[in-house]
C-alpha cells in the first residue's frame, strides 16, 4: 500500500512559468513533509519542508503548500528555470517515528528554455 | 572529505556472490539509512540505524545485512546477490529532529548483478 503518492510521473513547463508538483498521502499520522530534488547520477538533495502545523512554507522560488484535510501537498516553483529540471521526490515522516521517511515515486520535471 | 560518501560508485557482480557497499559520514549523525531506487518504485528503505549497534529493518530488507560498529560507517552487504538486487543504492544520514528530520544522501552506488 503506497502511503505517499506522486501520480504524475512527468511534467513539462516553459522557462519562466510556474511548475506545480503534487503529492498525496494516506497516513494521517504523517506530520512532517519534505521535498527532495535529484539530478541524474547524484543523490537526492533536500529542497524544502513543512510541518503539519503550517499550511505554507516558502524559500525563494520554492513554496510548499499543505492541505491536511485533503492529505495533499504541492510544491510550486516560480519562475521555473532550466536548472530546475530534475526528479522531485515527496517524502513524509511521523515525528518520533524513528526518523524514517516514506518517499513517493517521484515526478520528473523538465523546464524547456 | 566532509559529508557522506559511498563506495564503490559502480559495481558489477555475479549471481550468488557476496557484495558489500560502503557508506561513511563525517558529521557524526546518529541516524543512517540505506535505500534502493528502482524505476516505478521511487526510494525504498532497506535498513536504518538509530545509533552504533542499533539497526532495524525497513520496507525491503530481505537479502541484505547491515552492521554499524562505528557511528560513521554503515556498510550494506548482499550475502548472495540476485538479479533482482540490481539497483541504485543510496545511503543517507540524519541528526533526526535536531536537523528537522532532514536526511542527507550520498551520491549512490549503481549495482549490476549478472
Amino acid at each position: 500500500d503506497q502511503q505517499v503518492k506522486q501520480n504524475s510521473p512527468s511534467l513539462s513547463v516553459q522557462e519562466g512559468r510556474i511548475s506545480i508538483l503534487n503529492c498525496d498521502y494516506t497516513n494521517s499520522m504523517f506530520d512532517y513533509f519534505l521535498w527532495y530534488k535529484k539530478y541524474p547520477a547524484e543523490g537526492p538533495t533536500f529542497l524544502i519542508s513543512i510541518s503539519s502545523i503550517k499550511d505554507k512554507n516558502e524559500d525563494g522560488r520554492f513554496t510548499v503548500f499543505l492541505n491536511k484535510s485533503a492529505k495533499h501537498l504541492s510544491l510550486h516553483i516560480v519562475p521555473s528555470q532550466p536548472g530546475d529540471s530534475a526528479v522531485y521526490f515527496c517524502a513524509a515522516s511521523v515525528e518520533g517515528g524513528s526518523e524514517k521517511l516514506v518517499f513517493g515515486k517521484g515526478t520528473k520535471l523538465t523546464v524547456n528554455p | 572529505d566532509a559529508g557522506i560518501t559511498q563506495s564503490p560508485r559502480y559495481k558489477i557482480t555475479e549471481t550468488g556472490r557476496q557484495v558489500t557497499l560502503m557508506c561513511h559520514q563525517t558529521w557524526s549523525h546518529s541516524y543512517m539509512f540505506w535505500y534502493r531506487q528502482d524505476l516505478g518504485h521511487g526510494l525504498r528503505l532497506i535498513y536504518y540505524s538509530a545509533a552504533a549497534d542499533i539497526t532495524d529493518k525497513g520496507e525491503v530488507p530481505d537479502g541484505y545485512v547491515v552492521s554499524r560498529s562505528k557511528t560513521e560507517n554503515f556498510p550494506l552487504t548482499l550475502e548472495s546477490a540476485t538479479r533482482s538486487q540490481t539497483s541504485v543504492y543510496f545511503c543517507a544520514s540524519s541528526e533526526g529532529l535536531a536537523s528537522g528530520g532532514i536526511q542527507y544522501f550520498g551520491a549512490g552506488t549503481r549495482l549490476s548483478v549478472l
